[in-house]
């Protein structure tokens, strides 16, 4: 079966670049989910998209932006890189964005940012 | 705030046996709970999916409980096995929002 796709795995830049990190969420689904993982840290949630409209904002900073387009692929542009920036991010996706019964996330394998 | 807590932080066991991890939440007002595994630096890997309605769900060797009026869900591994040395997280997405809130983890050591 078809699982998130993210693109790059891996990406090094330097401090005050700009990265952009992509997301192919699983066929049909139409919501989106970017999380951030920290060395040693559970994944926060950053940012989310329903039917290419933001849905729910996390502890994405002022730097960070986000969209989904009419493919419902996402894209996370990150600018101004801080060496804290450094993390694994993980996208998900899931059929569905606020129902009665709320629907599974299904995560990528994540794009590791190493920022020097 | 929602906060989810996992104990122990970590546990080592030796294979064959059965264990029992343990997650809580503060706000009860949950749409569904996830139980995730991570081999280190890699994905996660969804395992269980409870919804708020039901009490619990079984997968193979594992069985995940959800007690959602007292905050916590526990996670079964029968017959421990080497491979599922991982960490394992707990999440939920809370009433009014779809984001996971996740757990702190237990890193699951079998020993061969």
């Amino acid at each position: 079966a078809a699982g998130v796709i993210q693109s790059p795995r891996h990406l090094i830049k330097e401090k005050r670049e700009t990265a952009t990190l992509k997301c192919y969420p699983i066929p049909r689904h139409d919501t989106v989910y970017w999380y951030q993982q920290g060395p040693g840290q559970d994944p926060q949630f950053l940012i989310s998209f329903y039917e290419k409209m933001q849905s729910d904002k996390g502890s994405i900073p002022d730097r960070f932006s986000a969209q989904q387009f009419s493919d419902y692929h996402s894209e996370l542009n990150m600018s101004s890189l801080e060496l804290g920036d450094s993390a694994l991010y993980f996208c998900a996706s899931s059929l569905g964005d606020r129902p009665l019964t709320s629907y599974e996330q299904y995560f990528g394998p994540g794009t590791r940012l190493t920022v020097t | 705030k929602q906060e989810v807590t996992q104990i122990p932080a970590a546990l080592s066991v030796p294979e064959g046996e059965n264990l029992v991890l343990n997650c809580s939440f503060t706000d009860s007002a949950i749409y569904n709970l996830q139980w995730f595994r991570q081999d280190p630096g890699k994905g996660l890997t969804s395992l269980l999916l409870i919804q708020s309605s039901q009490r619990e769900q079984t997968s193979g060797r594992l069985n995940a409980s959800l007690d959602k009026s007292s905050g916590r869900s526990t996670l079964y591994i029968a017959a421990s096995q080497p491979g599922d040395s991982a960490t394992y997280l707990c999440a939920v997405v809370q009433t009014g929002a779809n984001n996971l809130f996740f757990g702190t983890g237990t890193r699951l050591t079998v020993i061969p």
